[in-house]
């Protein structure tokens, strides 16, 4: 069974500019949830869906990120326009009706 | 609000000896418990957790941890480490009531180092 994957692993953008963040949870895995690492933080949750629908958006820092799940599979996270404080580790990972979350390698992201 | 503790940012140790990250966290309602590894250039990977039942929970790899109530920790221990146990520790709580499903809350990760 394949794992959560997420693209692109690495990018590097200008401030300003707009960078788009995909992940791909485990198939059959109805929650979705993004979490980011800012450099010598703690892992901050951001939100999660349930299939399509948003359940706890409370962790979206600002309306520059906009996240995303169309038809309920894999889901987007756009950075909009991109500040310097943005730059971090961003998770994502996925979970059937259960306690355990699965992640992903995490888009390491860097803006200059 | 919900608050997690990793006391040690960093533990360096020599192969074979045992090891023993500590965790703490704060919570004023009942939480599942969660230990995840990071090793370079991965993603995180589960542990073990503690959702109820015995306090002592085994993982995989070898490690362990306890979950105390009354010192709210769920401190992670390893009788002898191996090289390859070099990696980024991360301890998390998650609401125990209602759902099954919600969010994590992270401590701040405890690199650990293990020497030859």
């Amino acid at each position: 069974e394949a794992g959560v994957t997420q693209f692109p692993s690495h990018s590097v953008i200008e401030k300003g500019q707009t960078v788009t963040l995909r992940c791909d949870p485990i198939s059959g895995h109805d929650n979705l949830y993004w979490y980011r690492r800012v450099m010598g933080k703690e892992i901050k949750f951001l939100l999660h869906f349930v299939k399509e629908s948003k359940q706890d958006e409370s962790g979206m820092p600002n309306n520059r990120f906009l996240a995303e799940r169309t038809g309920g599979t894999y889901s987007t996270l756009k950075v909009q326009p991109a500040e310097l404080e943005d730059s971090g580790v961003y998770f994502c990972a996925s979970s059937h009706w259960e306690e355990t979350q699965y992640f992903g390698p995490g888009t390491r992201l860097l803006v200059l | 609000a919900q608050s997690v503790t990793q006391l040690d940012s960093q533990v360096p140790v020599f192969e074979e000896a045992p090891v023993e990250l500590r965790c703490n966290y704060s919570s004023s309602v009942s939480v599942y418990l969660f230990w995840y590894v990071q090793y370079p250039n991965q993603g995180l990977q589960l542990l073990l957790k503690y959702l109820s039942g015995s306090t002592l929970v085994k993982g995989i790899n070898g490690f362990e941890a306890e979950f105390n109530k009354s010192q709210t920790s769920f401190h992670l221990r390893k009788p002898s480490v191996h090289i390859s146990d070099t990696a980024e520790y991360f301890c998390a709580v998650k609401n125990a009531g209602g759902t099954s499903y919600g969010k994590l809350t992270f401590g701040q990760g405890t690199i650990l180092t293990v020497h030859p």
